[in-house]
């Protein structure tokens, strides 16, 4: 079964950097994500893709702060140089024949 | 510029019925796969439907499939979602995405939402 794992929060000091990570379940280290950024009271937002490989495609507008890497079933996002605008919910998402799944999401803080 | 504009979202009873409707702009609509994502209040989101970019091909998540019916004009560059014997359950803002390819892939741009109330 295709599931998407997130931390339910994190937190980092303004100015820091930070490493969110998604885990594909067993059998499915092969597949892409998605990441989405919602923040308070918006829509979500596209952030970047991030294949298996490690490369990352960012959406319009994505400042260079965010990128993407992947390890094994883990796929990541970081942001560096932490604003304040940053705080919000990040998602990641993937797909397979017929379905989508989305992750719980992950809740950041920025102190 | 790629747009996304829902509409239709409304207070309706357990049992009734609503259609929601997603105007597209600023790309070549047909070569897409699009879809319905919904997230209740203070919850994460949920995926509910997805067609492909020709409209042949319709897929649904198990709790809205039987009640639930995508569908697309490529004429019109507009998504349809027509929602069916509505349950208090379904109460969501519901957006409108757009993926990145003409079959199931990921998310690359969404709209602004519209939010389906059920209740009596």
């Amino acid at each position: 079964q295709l599931v998407l794992t997130q931390s339910p929060s994190a937190s980092a000091s303004l100015g820091a950097s930070i490493k969110l990570t998604c885990t594909l379940s067993s059998g499915h280290n092969r597949y892409a994500i998605a990441w989405h950024q919602q923040q308070p009271e918006k829509g979500p937002r596209y952030l970047m893709r991030v294949n298996s490989d490690g490369s990352h495609n960012k959406g319009d507008g994505i400042p260079d702060r965010f990128s993407g890497s992947s390890s094994g079933a883990e796929r990541y996002l970081t942001i560096s140089s932490l604003q304040s605008e940053d705080e919000a919910d990040y998602y990641c998402q993937t797909w397979g024949t017929g379905i989508w799944v989305f992750g719980g999401g992950t809740k950041l803080t920025v102190l | 510029e790629v747009q996304l504009l829902e509409s239709g979202g409304n207070l309706v009873q357990p049992g009734g019925s609503l259609r929601l409707s997603c105007a597209a702009s600023g790309f070549t609509f047909s070569s897409y796969a699009m879809s319905w994502v919904r997230q209740a209040s203070g919850k994460g989101l949920g995926w509910v439907s997805i067609v492909s970019g020709g409209g042949g091909s319709t897929y649904y998540a198990d709790s809205v499939k039987g009640r639930f019916t995508i569908s697309r004009d490529n004429s019109k560059n507009t998504l349809h979602l027509q929602m069916n014997n509505l349950r208090a359950e379904d109460t969501a803002v519901y957006y409108c995405a757009k993926t990145s390819g003409v079959t199931v892939t990921g998310i690359d741009y969404w709209g602004q939402g519209t939010l389906v109330t059920v209740s009596s």
